[in-house]
């Protein structure tokens, strides 16, 4: 069954560190790997990776995809408290796009 | 360019009640996606249709269940409301891609409560 897993589930750091979200993904005739960021209520789009080792980047976050090893990862850089949400990760196959758990990034003054 | 609009924004409903949700995609998007969230959970597939057919439907009981219409506006149903079901329903609407490797965008979902 197509997976799609977050590490850490939770993280809590001061503005201006820097942090790296984990995804790692398995999932039937992969199409692309989605990140979003969920602040209250809509999940809002931040990266699409279809190809492995090409980073994505926007401002200070950045993304790349590891398709041998299956898995991705979201840097954001100069964390600021306006982060602070959940990201979530998200594999797209042929039939559905499916979710990791997200991870909730907590950025304190 | 409005965005995805779902509708209500709030729901409660009592155990064994029928719930309504519904949806607008953005014009020109011809996919509908339904998720939903409970809390602290990641978001559970539920169903996607595309040109008014049902294309796929996560694991969840026969009760879930919904339809597309001619202007691609989706409605989603569940039916003998459990506690259980209390989350936020998001949908999502996208250009059906040949590639497939489509961008979701999301509306701000419906929260139901069941009380």
């Amino acid at each position: 069954e197509d997976k799609v897993v977050q590490s850490p589930l939770s993280l809590v750091v001061h503005e201006g560190d820097t942090v790296t979200l984990n995804c790692s993904y398995e999932v039937t005739n992969f199409r692309s790997l989605l990140w979003y960021k969920q602040e209250k209520k809509a999940p809002t789009f931040l990266f699409m990776l279809t190809s492995s080792g090409i980073e994505k980047k926007s401002g200070r976050l950045s993304s790349i995809l590891d398709k041998k090893e299956l898995f991705s990862i979201l840097n954001i850089t100069a964390t600021q408290t306006g982060d602070s949400a959940i990201y979530l990760c998200a594999s797209q196959g042929a039939q559905k796009l499916v979710f990791g758990q997200g991870t909730r990034l907590t950025i304190n003054p | 360019e409005a965005g995805v609009t779902q509708s209500p924004t709030h729901l409660i409903k009592t155990r064994g009640q029928q719930a309504t949700l519904r949806c607008s995609p953005i014009s020109g998007h011809t996919s509908v996606y339904w998720y939903q969230q409970a809390l602290g959970l990641g978001l559970q597939f539920l169903l996607w249709y595309d040109e008014g057919e049902e294309r796929n439907r996560g694991n969840f009981p026969p009760r879930f269940s919904g339809r597309q219409f001619p202007n691609y506006s989706s409605e989603l149903n569940v039916n003998a409301l459990e506690l259980e079901d209390s989350a936020l329903y998001l949908c999502a609407s996208s250009f059906r891609g040949s590639s497939g490797a489509n961008v979701l965008t999301f509306g701000a979902g419906s929260r139901l409560t069941v009380l």
